[in-house]
């Protein structure tokens, strides 16, 4: 069976501090990956995706990047992180083709201060 | 741009009575469609979808509803438990190449004994 792993749970980082979230897929291969990000009480906004090892796309212009360094392992980055970059952060993939349903993971809730 | 949005942003209901939660969508194009639960402090959990080319699924307790005349589709959950309480997302697939989920904004429900 297929599962998602993504880490840390919880996260408090100072502003101007970098960044790493890991999320990595097991069971599968050549998923669809992606990084949403949720505000609080709010739906899920698409950050990243991608469809293969080192092909990432990005949805919305940020202070984040991602990158996918092998095929079941997707990486969210920031160089210098800025307080509206708190937030709830979900990885989760998906079998290419685009008629089944995303798995996410448990999340990371990231606070900056 | 087009969206996938939800009617109602919170909904109460008694135990054991049925849910109804709605949503909207825009892009008459969309094929195909997924219903989430997600709890407080985690990732969404996939409940049931339905395809462009049915008009009704049924799971556990679930139904889908999928009204392509008028772009809307519905969620009815039969005999709710306290169990149910949770927020319910509605998604679509979005136009991008990595087949991402579009969200709407939730609906959160909530079940009294």
């Amino acid at each position: 069976s297929q599962t998602i792993h993504q880490w840390p749970a919880t996260l408090v980082q100072p502003v101007g501090s970098p960044l790493s979230l890991e999320c990595t897929v097991e069971g599968t291969s050549n998923p669809n990956l992606y990084w949403y990000r949720q505000a609080a009480g709010r739906g899920l906004q698409l950050l990243f995706y991608s469809v293969g090892i080192g092909q990432i796309s990005s949805e919305v212009p940020q202070n984040l990047s991602a990158s996918r360094p092998q095929d079941r392992q997707f990486i969210l980055s920031s160089k210098k992180l800025l307080l509206s970059d708190s937030g709830f952060y979900l990885c989760a993939w998906r079998w290419t083709g685009g008629n089944t349903e995303a798995f996410f993971g448990q999340g990371t809730r990231l606070t900056v201060v | 741009g087009e969206s996938v949005g939800l009617h109602l942003p919170t909904l109460s209901v008694q135990e054991g009575d049925n849910s109804i939660i709605n949503c909207a969508y825009s892009n008459s194009a969309s094929d195909y469609f997924i219903w989430y639960k997600q709890e407080s402090g985690k990732g969404p959990q996939f409940i049931i979808d339905i395809r462009s080319n049915m008009d009704k699924r049924q799971g556990q307790r679930v139904t889908v509803l999928l009204n392509k005349t008028v772009k809307h589709l519905s969620l009815q959950i039969a005999a709710t438990q306290p169990g149910d309480s949770a927020v319910y997302f509605c998604a679509e697939n979005g136009p991008g190449a990595g087949y991402a989920l579009n969200f709407g904004k939730g609906t959160s429900l909530l079940v009294t004994p």
